[in-house]
């Protein structure tokens, strides 16, 4: 399975909105509404922010929202705050009943 | 509150077995989905596979050979085993709880293995 494409960095400054993508396949992401997404600090463990698609967990900011088109799912920060900077992932169910992740994307907050 | 905690060797040598344990406290392993994933020092994170609250698994076709995940529900731990590694699998391992779509919402903090040459 390869891995789903993420774009290796974004970013913004404080207060903009910024859109993260995660592509993948008709295998992953596209058959499925379970994608979620992991915010990652240096040598810390990943925390899910979203997961089946637009889920937010209990906890989670609601600037943090995601979505999903096709094959291409999207992770969304608004009212960006120096906190948020890290590492996002995303990660999908796939058709072989196994999960698959993309390969991260680092968020500057400038 | 669920807490994860990855144990075993820090080292190991090529061509040896990788063998590590995760904890699950404060929280049951039963109903849920055991995930084993690993991060290269400076790379992302790779799903390695899962064992279900059933017993059955499920293995990244890329390791599939390799891997075995295994889980003793009376003591909430589950383990994994990596045979013939290489210095490739030097990274930090992690254990997670979590959904069988992939909401893995509780997470070990992670151990260092590296493997020597």
């Amino acid at each position: 399975q390869s891995a789903l494409t993420q774009p290796a960095s974004v970013s913004g400054s404080p207060g903009q909105s910024i859109t993260i993508s995660c592509t993948g396949t008709s295998n992953d992401v596209g058959n499925f509404n379970y994608v979620s997404w992991y915010q990652q600090y240096p040598d810390k463990a990943p925390k899910v922010v979203i997961y089946d698609v637009t889920k937010r967990p209990s906890g989670v900011s609601n600037r943090f929202s995601g979505s999903k088109s096709g094959n291409t799912a999207s992770l969304t920060i608004s009212g960006l705050q120096g906190a948020d900077e890290a590492d996002y992932y995303c990660s999908s169910y796939t058709t072989s009943s196994t999960l698959v992740f993309g390969g991260g994307t680092k968020l500057t907050v400038l | 509150q669920v807490q994860l905690q990855e144990s075993g060797p820090g080292l190991v040598k090529s061509s040896e077995t990788l063998s590590l344990t995760c904890t699950v406290s404060s929280g049951s392993i039963s109903g849920y989905y055991l995930s084993w994933i690993r991060q290269p020092p400076g790379k992302g994170l790779e799903w390695m596979g899962y064992i279900s609250y059933t017993g059955s698994t499920h293995y990244n076709p890329s390791l599939k050979s390799r891997v075995t995940i295994s889980a003793d529900t009376s003591k909430s731990q589950f383990s994994l085993k990596l045979t013939s590694v290489t210095p490739a699998d030097t990274a930090k391992y992690y254990c997670a709880r979590g959904a069988w779509s992939g909401d893995l919402e509780y997470w070990g903090p992670g151990t260092l293995v590296t493997v020597s040459s």
